[in-house]
């Protein structure tokens, strides 16, 4: 089944300590994405990958980090997160052929 | 960045009721895509619209590239209570690499 995964699903976190979000599609997408969405500002986007070591800053890219070591996994890397990171995260592959995005089932972070 | 409207920003209706969703830009856009969000899940995407006047559907669910490639809408026949959920348009607007750009999204709750 073509899918995006994400993991995990729920995180509770301190300020400061480090975390990493992973996200692996299986459809050999190029383009990768990490998106937040949180009440009345909508998806922003964070960062995006065009491909394979191929990374870019979307939106709003402040405290994070990411990497597109291979094709299939682009993970999400918060170094020292703050409570204004706590919001809803997707991950998200683009099929250039349809030219449609195809997203995770998202990732809910707290930070305390 | 570029922002896509959609108003309202809630809507009520009665099961098996048909509503109607707009969603406009103020610049021309090549794709156009519906996608539908459960609590707690990501997006799923519904339609996707290639090109002006297209008029696309899916069940009970139609949904139309307008033909000043500046608005889409989506409409739902005949309403159930699973059709609750938050309804995002979004689309590539003209340009390389462009990037997919949302709508904030309707939240949709059906009363039975």
């Amino acid at each position: 089944e073509a899918q995006v995964t994400q993991n995990p699903r729920y995180l509770i976190t301190v300020t400061g300590k480090k975390l990493t979000v992973t996200c692996s599609q299986n459809m050999n997408h190029e383009y990768m994405s990490w998106y937040r969405q949180d009440p009345g500002l909508g998806l922003r986007q964070i960062y995006y990958s065009m491909n394979v070591e191929v990374t870019d800053k979307g939106d709003v890219p402040e405290g994070y980090k990411v990497s597109r070591k291979e094709k299939r996994n682009f993970p999400l890397i918060l170094e020292s997160p703050s409570p204004n990171q706590t919001s809803l995260y997707f991950c998200a592959s683009r099929d250039y052929s349809t030219d449609t995005q195809y997203f995770g089932p998202g990732t809910r972070l707290t930070v305390l | 960045g570029q922002q896509l409207n959609q108003s309202p920003q809630s809507m009520f209706i009665q099961e098996g009721e048909d509503v109607s969703m707009n969603c406009t830009s103020s610049s021309i856009f090549n794709t156009w895509l519906w996608y539908k969000q459960d609590p707690g899940e990501g997006p799923v995407l519904l339609i996707a619209l290639y090109k002006a006047g297209e008029l696309t559907s899916n069940g009970r669910l139609t949904a139309q590239f307008g033909i000043t490639r500046k608005d889409s809408f989506l409409n739902i026949s005949a309403s159930i209570p699973s059709d609750v959920g938050i309804y995002f348009c979004a689309g590539y607007p003209t340009g390389a690499n462009s990037k997919l750009t949302f709508g904030k999204g309707i939240t949709l709750s059906v009363r039975p």
